[in-house]
């Protein structure tokens, strides 16, 4: 059963608007969530993490958002740009080590 | 600079046979991990290792193997007995978790293989 979940498989977004990516979990255990972007024929690239100590975590343009009441994590580009546009993957472990991944969003920025 | 390297980029097996994906990391990290992914699924892992000489299976181990003989590789091995093998494999490497209160351990992930079936 998947653990993450991502529920849109894609997201358009006009230039120097907002992007927001959801995902959402079901393990309550989950301490630590990462968000990773990936360019097609490459590997995930880490973006930004956020712990579960924290509800907010802003590195530029992107924060992520934990509502650990919801099991909700959201990811928010500001503003974005065409360069953005990628498969976005969050993902989440507890203490012993392994990560659980959601199935990605694929972010379009349109010029 | 420090990365991974997965090779080949591209795998092609045969019906029966066993092939082997080469990871090889030098960012002296401790922790090291085998990923599959399938279209319109999340990562699922497969083999982790923390330490040289030890690992454990994953999610969905059968029909893999691995070693991790050094510190900077660890091969996974799809057998022949993993009866869909055609997917998209990712190694990842990562500081070994020893103090949940660290704020930034993500895993740094290698181009990853591209395994399909003659």
């Amino acid at each position: 059963d998947q653990q993450v979940k991502q529920n849109s498989p894609s997201l358009s977004v006009q230039e120097g608007r907002i992007s927001i990516l959801n995902c959402d979990y079901t393990n309550s255990m989950f301490d630590y969530f990462l968000w990773y972007k990936k360019y097609p024929a490459e590997g995930p690239t880490f973006l930004i993490s956020i712990s579960s100590i924290k509800d907010k975590n802003e590195d530029g343009r992107f924060t992520v958002f934990l509502n650990k009441s919801a099991k909700h994590l959201s990811l928010h580009i500001v503003p974005s740009q065409p360069g953005d546009s990628a498969v976005y993957f969050c993902a989440a472990s507890e203490y012993r080590n392994q990560f659980y991944f959601g199935t990605g969003t694929s972010l379009t920025v349109i010029p | 600079d420090g990365g991974i390297t997965q090779s080949p980029k591209y795998l092609f097996r045969k019906e029966g046979q066993n092939v082997t994906l080469s990871c090889e990391q030098n960012l002296n990290h401790d922790a090291m991990y085998w990923y599959r992914q399938d279209p319109g699924q999340g990562l699922r892992l497969i083999y982790y290792s923390q330490i040289v000489n030890d690992f454990q299976k994953g999610d969905i181990a059968e029909g893999y193997s691995v070693s991790r003989e050094k510190k900077e590789s660890f091969p996974l091995t799809v057998t022949s007995a993993q009866k869909n093998p055609t997917a998209f494999y990712l190694c990842a490497s990562s500081i070994k978790f020893n103090d949940w209160g660290l704020s930034n351990q993500p895993q740094h992930f290698g181009d990853g293989t591209r395994l399909s079936i003659l």
